[in-house]
């Protein structure tokens, strides 16, 4: 079973600077994808950045881009001139893209504070 | 606003009640998805449908667990003689086939005393 792991329960940063969150995910699949998604407080979920296992160039979604190591298995989200709509709770998730499945399996999150 | 829309948004209930949540996907989205996330974990995967098709469903969604997805619109999520760790935050998301990116809805988030 893939597991997915989030080693930063919480993180920090001023605003302005740049913070990275990071992620672990073990996995027997050589095809899959890698997601990010950030969660407000009482607010839903939504899709930060995603990642194909199969494409070897990092995704970047305008002040948001990611780190894929895939032979270390490491997906590790940058955040770029940070800003008070950033703090919010942060999952990193996959899905496999072999066998059907549809689940997203995601870490544990991490809890990122932007201070003024 | 046309996203993914959850009824209700809180839920108390006694232990041994029944409680069901609705949810309605974006209109044109043909896949729904049921998840739960208990304090201070991430959400873990309930259940899929395809159309009204439930195709996949995790060992977590016991025999208590029903989910329905009449004529492939709204689901419904049944649990039946509530326990208190039932309690937790029930999210739906949906997507389309192509890009299969699943919007999430505000969940339901279910207390029982």
């Amino acid at each position: 079973a893939q597991t997915v792991t989030q080693s930063q329960p919480e993180m920090s940063v001023q605003e302005a600077e740049t913070v990275t969150l990071s992620c672990t995910y073990d996995t027997s699949e050589s095809d899959y994808y890698l997601f990010w998604y950030k969660q407000p407080p009482s607010r839903q979920m939504i899709l930060v950045i995603r990642q194909e296992a199969y494409k070897q160039q990092n995704a970047t979604e305008n002040r948001f881009s990611v780190n894929f190591q895939k032979a270390a298995k490491s997906f590790s989200l940058k955040i770029s001139d940070s800003q008070l709509g950033d703090a919010a709770m942060y999952f990193c998730a996959y899905r496999s893209a072999q066998g059907g499945s549809e689940k997203l399996v995601f870490g544990k999150g991490t809890k990122l504070t932007v201070n003024p | 606003d046309t996203g993914v829309s959850q009824d209700p948004r809180h839920k108390i209930t006694k232990r041994g009640q029944n409680v069901t949540f609705r949810c309605d996907p974006i209109s044109e989205h043909n896949r729904l998805y049921w998840y739960r996330q208990t304090l201070g974990q991430g959400p873990e995967f309930l259940t899929y449908f395809q159309n009204e098709a439930q195709l996949e469903k995790s060992r977590l969604l016991s025999d208590r667990f029903s989910a329905e997805r009449p004529k492939g619109s709204f689901s419904t999520l049944e649990i039946q003689r509530t326990e208190q760790g039932d309690s937790a935050m029930y999210l739906c998301a949906s997507s389309l086939e192509n890009p299969r990116r699943a919007f999430f809805g505000q969940g339901t988030r279910l207390t029982v005393v």
